[in-house]
């Protein structure tokens, strides 16, 4: 039990739909970041949230988008989703990043 | 983009061998990061370094900052099976986003 919990944890989508990831932080984590992964590869940086705000955005199309809420959750939302979108998605959250970040056990996204 | 070179990319370990891998980068870091990931899990944090030259030990995990801030090195002393997994090495700039090396897969030696 890491205290970051992801949901679902696995999910199938067919090609164009839109999906929304869940991610709850505990308590006091205001940092929240949103991590892809494909398979084999190690995990790159979607974008992170601080005290609801986006302040720092990695290489990805504006149709991936999150949301942070004021209860430690958090949403990453993909639009028009593509095969290559198939990865696992990972949150982390932290209550300071200097001090490293708390990462989920990832949703598992397959595109068809 | 910054980009970090892990290896080796795999290996393999007999129970009470001493392993070792590595990371570099083209960029420098102000803090590196090793992370363990098995399979259905996300990365747990095993070790994190803040300063150039610094050596953190973590039971039977040793890291070290490389001082030119643009290597990292992870070694696991009297390995045992359950180290099998996949290490990561991450560096961090400034208080956002990791930076993660594709990976050392540890598998053990039948």
């Amino acid at each position: 039990e890491t205290g970051v919990t992801q949901s679902p944890t696995h999910l199938i989508k067919t090609r164009g739909q839109q999906v929304t990831l869940r991610c709850s932080s505990q308590s006091g984590h205001n940092t929240v970041s949103w991590y892809q992964q494909a398979l084999g590869q190690g995990p790159q940086f979607i974008f992170q949230y601080y005290r609801e705000e986006e302040n720092g955005r990695g290489n990805f199309p504006p149709r991936f988008s999150g949301l942070q809420f004021p209860n430690y959750s958090s949403e990453l939302n993909v639009n028009a989703l593509e095969l290559d979108d198939s990865a696992l998605y990972l949150c982390a959250s932290s209550p300071d990043p200097d001090y490293g970040y708390t990462f989920g056990s990832g949703t598992r996204l397959t595109v068809v | 983009g910054q980009q970090l070179n892990q290896s080796p990319q795999s290996m393999f370990i007999q129970e009470g061998e001493d392993v070792s891998m590595n990371c570099t980068s083209s960029s420098i870091f102000n803090t590196w990061l090793w992370y363990k990931q098995d399979p259905g899990e996300g990365p747990v944090l095993l070790i994190a370094l803040y300063k150039a030259g610094e050596l953190t030990s973590n039971g039977r995990l040793t890291a070290q900052f490389g001082i030119t801030r643009k290597d990292s090195f992870l070694n696991i002393s009297a390995s045992i099976p359950s180290d099998v997994g996949i290490y990561f090495c991450a560096g961090q700039v400034g208080d956002y986003k990791l930076s993660f090396g594709a990976g050392t897969t540890v598998t053990v030696r039948a």
